[in-house]
C-alpha cells in the first residue's frame, strides 16, 4: 500500500518568514496530493490539493510543488501569520487502483509554530 | 460553508461495551469515511461508504467494527467490545463524489476506553 514520509515533524519560523513541509510517497499510481490544516480540537481542513498532472500550484501565500518522478511534494507558506499555527498533513490517495474511493494516506503531521 | 457533524464531542466507555459515533455528512454528499487519530500520530483510513454498501476497509477495521447509514441523513460507526487500543480521536468525513475530490472532516469524537 501507499506509505507517505513527511519533514520536519516540528517547525517554528518568525512571523513573516516563510515555512516547508516536505513529503514523499511510495505508490507511483497515486495521482491526488491534497494538504490539510488541523487546528487544535478540530478535523483536519483542506488547504489545497495538486493532481499529477500538475507541477505547482499557488492560491495567495501557500503554494504546492510535485516531482512525480521523485515521488516529492512540498507546500510552502510564505508571509507566515500567528494563525497559520497547527499541524499539517500531506496525503496521497491510492489513484485508480483505489476504486476512486478516497482512501486518503496521510503523512505524519508537521506541528508549525509561527513566533510573533 | 456546509459542514460534517460529529456526536458526542467526547465519549468514555469501559473496556468490552459497545460504542456507536454517530455522524451527519453534508447534505449532497454521497459518500463517507470513517477515519481515526490516535494522539499524537497520523491520521488513519478505516472504512468508506457508498450507496448503502462498505466499498474499502483498511485492516484496522475488523470484526469488532460496523457501519451503518440508518436513515437519510446519519451515519454511523458501530465498535461491538471496545478494547483499550480502540482509544482514539474518531473522525467522520464526506465527499461529493468518490474520485479525487475534497473530503470535509467533522471535528471529531475523541473515544476514551478505560
Amino acid at each position: 500500500g501507499e506509505n507517505v514520509e513527511q519533514h520536519p515533524s516540528t517547525l517554528s519560523v518568525q512571523e513573516g518568514d516563510s515555512a516547508v513541509i516536505k513529503c514523499t510517497y511510495s505508490d507511483s499510481a497515486s495521482n491526488y496530493f491534497p494538504w490539510y490544516k488541523q487546528e487544535l480540537g478540530k478535523g483536519p481542513q483542506l488547504i489545497i490539493d495538486i493532481r499529477s498532472n500538475v507541477g505547482e500550484k499557488k492560491d495567495q501565500r501557500i503554494a504546492v510543488t510535485l516531482n512525480k518522478t521523485a515521488k516529492h511534494f512540498s507546500l510552502h507558506i510564505t508571509e507566515t501569520q500567528p494563525e497559520d499555527s497547527a499541524v499539517y498533513f500531506c496525503a496521497a490517495t491510492q489513484g485508480e487502483n483505489s476504486g476512486g474511493y478516497q482512501k486518503v494516506t496521510f503523512g505524519t503531521g508537521t506541528k508549525l509554530q509561527v513566533i510573533p | 460553508e456546509p459542514e460534517v457533524t460529529q456526536t458526542p464531542s467526547h465519549q468514555v466507555t469501559q473496556m468490552g461495551q459497545e460504542v456507536i459515533l454517530r455522524c451527519v455528512p453534508i447534505s449532497n454528499h454521497l459518500y463517507f469515511y470513517w477515519y481515526r487519530q490516535i494522539l499524537g500520530q497520523k491520521v488513519e483510513f478505516l472504512v468508506s461508504f457508498y450507496n448503502n454498501e462498505i466499498s474499502e476497509k483498511s485492516e484496522i477495521f475488523d470484526d469488532q467494527f460496523s457501519v451503518e447509514r440508518p436513515d437519510g441523513s446519519n451515519f454511523t460507526l458501530k465498535i461491538r467490545s471496545t478494547k483499550l487500543e480502540d482509544s482514539a480521536m474518531y473522525f467522520c468525513a464526506s465527499s461529493i463524489s468518490g474520485r479525487n475530490e475534497k473530503l470535509f472532516f467533522g471535528s471529531g469524537t475523541q473515544l476514551s476506553v478505560l
